[in-house]
């Protein structure tokens, strides 16, 4: 979705690194969302977010902390990366209600090594 | 807590034949439903939403669902495959709190000629 942009769309990075991945929306969406896409598990929650500065967290949040200090960008942050946390990354966007859905980024797909 | 669980990780027709996909919610009130498609290296596009305004929901491409509360059951079907349906779809559910969406594990699903 053009709306909606992730940056790195690929990363490889050394076990006990640091790693931020971006999100960046240009839709003003107040709620925004990390999920982790991992194979035989589905989508899993990380953190969200339901306003600036306004975090909170999801299923599988321990490793992960997050910052959002305008609106349009939404970090999510790898404090010290290990190997289980090779997955691609999604984030989402959600505008006003629940009915509408979420919209997607297109991913960022992070290896450990 | 809401959960949503697909029955079958991979499911193959052939290209014209009916395309059936199960999901299953548990929950105490009607949630929110949606089913989204993921085609490879993409991010997750929207294909119908059920948001309690009518049981049987239209969504793109073809397909539907139908909300079925007493069988807890949010079934994905298009009467005809095509080659182009191939992909991952997810089924996801919320009864609204903190505007979360939980996912089910996806299927796969193949067609083939």
């Amino acid at each position: 979705d053009a709306g909606i942009t992730q940056s790195p769309r690929h990363k490889v990075t050394e076990t006990g690194t640091p790693v931020t991945l971006r999100c960046h929306q240009t839709e003003n969406h107040r709620y925004m969302y990390w999920y982790r896409q991992d194979p035989g598990h589905g989508l899993r929650l990380i953190h969200y977010s339901y306003g600036v500065k306004d975090t909170d967290k999801g299923e599988v949040s321990d490793g992960y902390s997050v910052s959002r200090s305008k609106t349009e960008d939404f970090l999510l942050t790898l404090e010290s990366a290990t190997s289980s946390q090779t997955s691609v990354y999604f984030c989402a966007t959600l505008g006003t209600a629940l009915n509408y859905g979420y919209t997607f980024g297109s991913g960022t797909r992070l290896t450990v090594v | 807590a809401q959960s949503v669980t697909q029955l079958g990780s991979h499911v193959s027709v052939s290209e014209g034949a009916l395309v059936l996909l199960r999901c299953n919610y548990s929950s105490s009130v009607p949630p929110y439903l949606f089913w989204y498609v993921q085609y490879p290296n993409q991010g997750l596009q929207l294909l119908l939403k059920y948001t309690s305004a009518a049981t049987l929901v239209k969504g793109i491409n073809g397909f539907e669902a139908e909300f079925k509360k007493s069988e807890t059951s949010f079934h994905l079907t298009k009467p005809s495959a095509h080659m182009s349906d191939a992909a991952e779809y997810f089924c996801a559910g919320s009864t609204g709190g903190g505007n979360k969406l939980t996912f089910g594990t996806g299927t796969q699903l193949k067609v083939e000629l």
